[in-house]
């Protein structure tokens, strides 16, 4: 499987103020995908990162808000703006390759996010 | 509304123990079903079940799916501290948005000494 890397791994941030939470890959892959996980949730799409086009947002979620970029088949940011308390959560990134199943997701360490 | 059912919430059993932990789905267009292993904030991939009664194994964690009850169950044998964590179900679906897993909200596993 892919190795996954996202930076940075923890922070505490100001309400008010946005964050840009950066994942990485090392190799290319076909879909990336963006989680949040809200304390004692389970796992909630945000939305799809488009290789050089617009995110693909779930209900609920808007580009405002959470403006993601896909640059290349490689890396992908998340950006949590104008954040409140209640966007403290862990936000995970997932990649999946054609190679072996788009099905089969494998995430990234995670962004455990606090805002005060 | 698509959506997953994980039971128990919780668990806690002694090394050496075998558990059952269940999934159930409602979901039109069923494409796959997922199960994952969370320890602090990364779920690790487990299984992909696409096909009733095929059972899937790895060492001590073996799953199967049945797609005519719409449940799934993950069994560990022989359990260790190792194994406590969060185990999540999620599936895939096909349709608009065809990527997405739908996740339940886990079964936390507590293995004591």
């Amino acid at each position: 499987s892919a190795v996954i890397s996202q930076k940075p791994s923890r922070d505490i941030c100001q309400r008010g103020t946005s964050l840009t939470i950066q994942c990485q890959v090392d190799s290319q892959v076909t879909m990336m995908f963006w989680y949040r996980q809200q304390p004692g949730q389970s796992l909630t799409l945000i939305a799809t990162a488009n290789q050089g086009s617009e995110a693909t947002y779930e209900s609920g979620f808007v580009i405002d808000k959470f403006p993601i970029s896909r640059p290349n088949l490689t890396f992908s940011t998340l950006t949590v703006s104008n954040m409140s308390p209640e966007d403290s959560s862990i936000y995970l990134c997932s990649v999946a390759s054609n190679r072996i199943s788009t099905d089969t997701q494998y995430f990234g360490p995670g962004t455990r996010l606090t805002v005060l | 509304e698509d959506k997953v059912v994980q039971s128990p919430l919780s668990l806690v059993v002694h090394e050496g123990d075998t558990v059952t932990l269940n999934c159930s789905y409602e979901v039109t267009n069923f494409r796959s079903l997922l199960w994952y292993k969370q320890e602090k904030k990364a779920p690790t991939f487990l299984f992909m079940l696409t096909s009733s009664g095929i059972e899937k194994k790895s060492g001590r964690l073996s799953s199967i799916l049945d797609k005519k009850e719409l449940f799934s169950i993950l069994n560990i044998t022989a359990t260790q501290t190792g194994d406590s964590a969060v185990y999540l179900c999620a599936f895939a679906a096909s349709g608009a948005g065809s990527y997405q897993l739908t996740f339940g909200k886990g079964t936390k596993l507590s293995v004591i000494p």
